[in-house]
């Protein structure tokens, strides 16, 4: 695609629930990276893939939060027993290869509203 | 620990002027920084970057200026337009290890008056 992809935009779930975003990163892009960036913040790093291999995930913010990426294309953010303190802009980041000055592109980001 | 941050959170200019965005980094180990520019309801948008053994880059109406003396970077934005009006982010972007890891500064906000 032309661009990252990320579904779904908007997400409403009840505390205790578990919720699933999806991210298509650019094609061809060996880097993936997750962010989490609440209201009025700068986005925070949560993990980081090399295609299928997640070389960093020291973000997460406990073991609720899981990522994957298993075919090193489409990677998921899984949040079990959703909690208040989630609710954030899920971002989604992709770049060609891992060198340092290859641009880091975003998504639209998916909105988690936990109530 | 280390962290980037900006000096002022909101800034107001006219439309046409320039303007000037600030940020402070501490992480003397850091050796690129970029800009990003985020739009309500949209994701960061790459603006320019820049390494640590440069100290100025321009690209198109912007100027981005490193001065590794005092850990200081500066986004120049130049005849400012009604569609610069966004939060600014300033990001230093680290490789450690098998990591690749970009750490974002808290953003200032950027208004546009006509």
């Amino acid at each position: 695609g032309a661009g990252v992809s990320q579904s779904p935009r908007y997400k409403v779930a009840k505390r205790g629930q578990d919720v699933a975003l999806r991210c298509d990163p650019i094609s061809g892009h060996v880097s993936l990276f997750w962010y989490q960036q609440a209201l009025g913040q700068g986005p925070e790093f949560l993990t980081y893939f090399q295609n299928e291999a997640q070389l960093d995930k020291s973000g997460l913010p406990s073991d609720r939060f899981f990522a994957e990426r298993p075919e090193g294309s489409v990677s998921t953010l899984k949040i079990q027993r959703t909690q208040q303190e989630d609710s954030a802009v899920y971002l989604c980041a992709s770049s060609l290869h891992r060198g340092i000055s290859n641009t880091i592109y975003f998504g639209e980001g998916s909105w988690l509203t936990v109530v | 620990g280390e962290s980037v941050g900006l000096h002022l959170p909101t800034l107001s200019v006219q439309e046409g002027d320039n303007s000037i965005i600030n940020c402070a980094y501490s992480n003397s180990a850091s050796d690129y920084f970029i800009w990003y520019k985020q739009e309500s309801g949209k994701g960061p948008q790459f603006i320019i970057d820049i390494r640590s053994n440069m100290d100025k880059r321009q690209g198109q109406r912007v100027t981005v200026l490193l001065n590794k003396t005092v850990k200081h970077l500066s986004l120049q934005i130049a005849a400012t337009q009604p569609g610069d009006s966004a939060v600014y982010f300033c990001a230093e972007r680290v490789l450690t290890g098998g990591g690749n890891k970009l750490t974002f500064g808290t953003g200032t906000q950027l208004k546009v008056e006509l």
